[in-house]
């Protein structure tokens, strides 16, 4: 268990949906970062939350959008479905650079399995 | 903006045998991290080993080690004694230092160890 919690861990749903993906970063982490790969692709970086703010986007599409909530959890939702996302959609949490630089880096949960029919 | 290569989409070696898995990578930062993740089967992404830029000495980690060369831009991954649970994609990730920021990947090496 790396401490980052992703659900669920598999979903099937068809096109024009809307689904939701849940992540608990590790205790104490305040950055969350969500990552799409598809099938022998690389992580494609999405959005980045610190803190509840949101720090940076990547290629999200406009049909994707996240959040954090004041307990530091994220959601990733996806609507208007496509077959074209599916996709393991991972996040990852970091620690706080400025708290611990010298052991700086990024944990990864499970991954979200998302197929779409 | 970072951009990480990895040059070799496949490899392959022995089991036992020492095996190198090249990326390079472009920045103008001079503070920042590398990484080497690895993504068995399983699917889910495993930290292998970390360097910081500014830290002269290569890192290690057992039977993996890196060889940072800062001025070309080059982290290599060495793997030695390949073991067959070894077998994975690897990606090298590159990040900027100084905050929290994005992790950048390259494309990844498949590698296999052969028994």
């Amino acid at each position: 268990d790396s401490g980052v919690t992703q659900t669920p861990k598999h979903l099937i749903t068809a096109t024009g949906q809307r689904v939701t993906l849940r992540c608990s970063p590790r205790s104490g982490d305040l950055s969350v970062y969500w990552y799409q790969q598809s099938l022998d692709q690389g992580l494609q970086f999405l959005i980045q939350y610190y803190n509840g703010e949101e720090r940076a986007k990547g290629n999200i599409l406009e049909r994707f959008s996240a959040q954090q909530f004041p307990d530091l959890h994220s959601e990733l939702n996806l609507s208007s479905l496509e077959l074209g996302d599916s996709a393991l959609y991972f996040c990852a949490s970091s620690v706080d650079y400025h708290r611990d630089r010298s052991n700086y880096g990024y944990t990864f949960g499970s991954g979200t399995r998302l197929t779409v029919v | 903006a970072q951009t990480v290569t990895q040059s070799q989409p496949e490899m392959s070696v022995q089991e036992a045998e020492t095996v190198t898995l090249s990326c390079t990578y472009d920045t103008s930062e001079s503070n920042y991290y590398l990484f080497w993740y690895k993504q068995p089967p399983s699917r889910q992404m495993i930290l292998v080993i970390r360097q910081e830029a500014y830290k002269q000495q290569n890192a290690t980690e057992n039977r993996f080690s890196v060889n940072f060369q800062k001025a070309a831009k080059s982290f290599s991954l060495k793997i030695s004694d390949s073991q067959l649970g070894d077998t994975a994609m690897y990606f090298c990730a590159f990040t900027e230092g100084g905050s929290n920021y994005k992790l950048t990947f390259g494309k990844g090496t498949l590698l296999t160890v052969n028994p």
